[in-house]
């Protein structure tokens, strides 16, 4: 079972609603990842988190907002998305941290988002 | 260019078959080299994780990294059923984690 657990599995949303996507692990790495996944494409980077910091954003919209509550969690708040958002949204943590990594990333089983 | 090249299949092999997957890369500053597996619609899992180049045995996975070739590859002993999945090469180079665009592999039984 993976260590990076992410809440909810699944979630549908409108156009107009707020919602947001959780992430949790304790496994002690202090690197978390925000990635997103069409279908049969590789996953495609988001934001970074380095020391509860946020160290890369790749020129996402701002309709979707990072926090990073503690070293522990990191959470991908969403707003007004459009359907072409629809994917699943993986989140990913490594040790210690970003630029000490030994490489290793673990991913949570994500979650699937459709937007209507 | 793609910083890293994978064939997107689909391979499609008779159970207990080797497996060959392969990715070839551009940057030469790579040095840590990743195998992820991806079952339909759940996370990738980390399979293997080699650093610079040499082989790295774990039960039926071997990965092998060529980096005057900028070359790895993943092979599978004796091809399970429960070994189809899309199978994903990731790079790390400082800050940012390259992925391929994954092999789908099929283990007819």
């Amino acid at each position: 079972d993976t260590e990076v657990t992410q809440t909810p599995k699944h979630l549908v949303m409108g156009m107009t609603n707020k919602k947001s996507l959780k992430c949790e692990q304790h496994m002690g790495h202090r690197a978390m990842y925000w990635y997103k996944q069409k279908a049969k494409k590789p996953p495609e980077l988001m934001f970074v988190y380095s020391y509860e910091k946020l160290s890369i954003n790749e020129s996402v919209p701002s309709r979707f907002s990072p926090e990073c509550p503690n070293s522990s969690l990191l959470n991908l708040h969403l707003h007004a998305l459009q359907p072409e958002d629809s994917a699943l949204y993986l989140c990913a943590s490594s040790q210690p941290a970003l630029a000490e990594t030994t490489g290793e990333l673990f991913f949570g089983e994500g979650s699937r988002l459709t937007v209507l | 260019q793609k910083e890293v090249e994978q064939d997107p299949g689909p391979l499609s092999v008779p159970e207990g078959a080797i497996v060959s997957l392969n990715c070839t890369y551009s940057n030469s500053a790579f040095q840590y080299f990743m195998w992820y597996r991806q079952y339909s619609r759940k996370g990738p899992e980390l399979l293997m994780y080699t650093y610079s180049s040499g082989n790295k045995e774990d039960g039926r996975f071997t990965a092998q990294v060529d980096k005057s070739s900028k070359y790895i590859s993943l092979f599978i002993r004796d091809s399970q059923p429960s070994d189809s999945a899309t199978y994903l090469c990731a790079m790390y180079n400082f800050n940012k984690f390259y992925f391929g665009s994954g092999t789908k592999l099929n283990v007819k039984p």
